[in-house]
C-alpha cells in the first residue's frame, strides 16, 4: 500500500520560529511537492524535487526552502515562520515521466495543520 | 497564463441526486491534461482522473462520469446517485506538457461537496 507520510498532523508555532515539515514517502518515487492550502484558494504549489538535492521554485516560494537529501524525504522549511503562513500544507510524491511532473497520478499525506501566533 | 476555476464553492444535495461539478480552464497549450481529485475529510488529495487534451470522449466510472468540451474550456464532473461517502471537496487541476521539471499542476479552487442522508 502506498504511503505519503508527514510529521504532525497539527503544528502550533511562534512568529519568527523555524519550523521543518517533514514528508516522507515508500513508493521510490522521483517527484515530491510541497503545497499549501487555503480556503477559496486551492493548492499552490511551494517547491518541488524531481530528484535527490534538486528542488525548483513552485507558484509561491517566498519565505520557504526545502531539502532533499535523501530520495523518500523531502522537508520544508519556514526560515522565520509569519502569520500569513499559518496554513495547511500538503506533500505529494508521483513517479517521474517524460510529459512533465504534474502528469502521474500524485499521492499525497493527510497534511500538516501550520498554525502561527 | 494557466488558470483554472470552478465556480461553486459549495453544493448540498440529498443522497440519491444527480450532481455536477463544474470546472472551467485556460491554457495557451495545445497539448495539456485535466485531472480531478477528491479530498475526503481525511485529508489526503485521491486521484480520480487524467484527460489528455486530444480525447474529448466522456468517461464513465461507475456512478462518475466526466464531460471534456474543447469548445467551452470546460471538464466537468457528474457523480450520479450521490451517497454519503461522496462528500468531500473535489479539485480539478490542469497540467501542461513538458519534459522534466515543467508541465506541474494548476488546482482550482476546489468545490465542496456535502451529501445529507
Amino acid at each position: 500500500d502506498v504511503k505519503v507520510t508527514q510529521s504532525s498532523r497539527y503544528l502550533v508555532k511562534r512568529t519568527g520560529e523555524k519550523v521543518f515539515l517533514e514528508c516522507v514517502q515508500d513508493m521510490d518515487h522521483e517527484n515530491m511537492f510541497w503545497y499549501r492550502q487555503d480556503p477559496g484558494l486551492g493548492l499552490r504549489l511551494i517547491y518541488f524535487s524531481y530528484d535527490v538535492k534538486m528542488k525548483e521554485k513552485g507558484d509561491i516560494p517566498e519565505g520557504y526552502s526545502v531539502s532533499r537529501e535523501k530520495k523518500e524525504r523531502f522537508s520544508l522549511i519556514l526560515e522565520s515562520a509569519s502569520t500569513n503562513q499559518t496554513s495547511m500544507y500538503l506533500c505529494a510524491s508521483s513517479v517521474e515521466s517524460t510529459g512533465g511532473v504534474g502528469y502521474n497520478e500524485q499521492f499525497f499525506g493527510p497534511g500538516t495543520r501550520l498554525t502561527v501566533l | 497564463a494557466q488558470k483554472v476555476t470552478q465556480a461553486q464553492t459549495e453544493i448540498s444535495v440529498v443522497e440519491k441526486e444527480d450532481v455536477t461539478l463544474d470546472c472551467v480552464y485556460e491554457t495557451r497549450d495545445t497539448t495539456y491534461y485535466l485531472f480531478w481529485y477528491k479530498q475526503p475529510p481525511s485529508g489526503e488529495l485521491v486521484f480520480l482522473i487524467r484527460r489528455n487534451s486530444f480525447d474529448e470522449q466522456n468517461e464513465i466510472s461507475g456512478r462518475y462520469s466526466w464531460n471534456f468540451q474543447k469548445s467551452t474550456s470546460s471538464f466537468n464532473f457528474t457523480i450520479t446517485a450521490s451517497q454519503v461517502v461522496d462528500s468531500a471537496v473535489y479539485f480539478c487541476a490542469l497540467s501542461e506538457t513538458g519534459s522534466g521539471n515543467t508541465g506541474k499542476l494548476i488546482f482550482g479552487q476546489g468545490t465542496t461537496l456535502q451529501v445529507k442522508p
